[in-house]
């Protein structure tokens, strides 16, 4: 499995400013997602990270809002810009495990989370 | 679009008794469905698979397209197994990225 480290672990922001938020992966990985999760409420997918590509971003989710870089095969920031209170939320990153075609092993691993508070 | 439902927020059952955590699902292709769990402060993580027909730690979930259903199953709880749970689909079609659609996630407490 794969081991994935995020940074900070979490935050207490100021509204109208911007967090990045790290993710590290100790293995080769083409892609990552980044998700949120907001108070009592399950993950959303905000965008795909793509090394050496744009990121794809989910319906709701704008590159302005959320930028993400990705500039290698381990690494992958998310920012969130011009905060608000409604950004609270933890925010996942996740890669996915091994599989093989055809058979649909896939899954996804995740990282500890980044637990943001917008004041 | 494909969606995930899990009707219960709260399960609440004694200890040694039977657990059944629902979730149902829409989606057009060949669903892949999974259930995640996430204990009291660790990380979120896969538990099982519909596709290897496992049972890990006591619980199984089976498949069923026709009530199009991924109900996870275990005949006697334990304390430990209080924890959030999440039904999650692989969006199979799209072969590129397989990004999971989760469900708004059950909590099981499993009192003593």
């Amino acid at each position: 499995s794969a081991v994935i480290s995020q940074k900070p672990s979490r935050d207490i922001c100021q509204r109208g400013t911007s967090l990045t938020i790290q993710c590290q992966v100790d293995s080769q990985v083409t892609m990552m997602f980044w998700y949120r999760q907001q108070p009592g409420q399950s993950l959303t997918l905000i965008a795909t990270a793509n090394q050496g590509s744009e990121a794809t971003y989910e319906s709701g989710f704008v590159i302005d809002k959320f930028p993400i870089s990705r500039p290698n095969l381990t690494f992958s920031t998310l920012t969130v810009s011009n905060m608000s209170p409604e950004d609270s939320s933890i925010y996942l990153c996740s890669v996915p495990s091994p599989f093989v075609w055809g058979q649909g092993q896939e899954t996804q691993y995740f990282g500890p989370g980044t637990r943001l508070l917008v004041l | 679009a494909q969606r995930v439902t899990q009707p219960e927020k709260l399960l609440s059952v004694f200890k040694g008794a039977p657990v059944e955590l629902k979730c149902n699902y829409s989606y057009s292709g060949s669903p892949e469905l999974f259930w995640y769990v996430q204990y009291s402060r660790q990380r979120l993580q896969l538990l099982l698979r519909h596709i290897s027909r496992e049972s890990i730690k006591g619980f199984t979930a089976d498949l069923n397209k026709g009530e199009t259903s991924f109900h996870l199953k275990k005949p006697f709880a334990q304390e430990e197994d209080s924890a959030m749970y999440y039904c999650a689909l692989s969006n199979t079609m799209d072969t590129g990225r397989r990004a999971l659609t989760f469900g708004s996630g059950t909590r099981l407490q499993v009192q003593p």
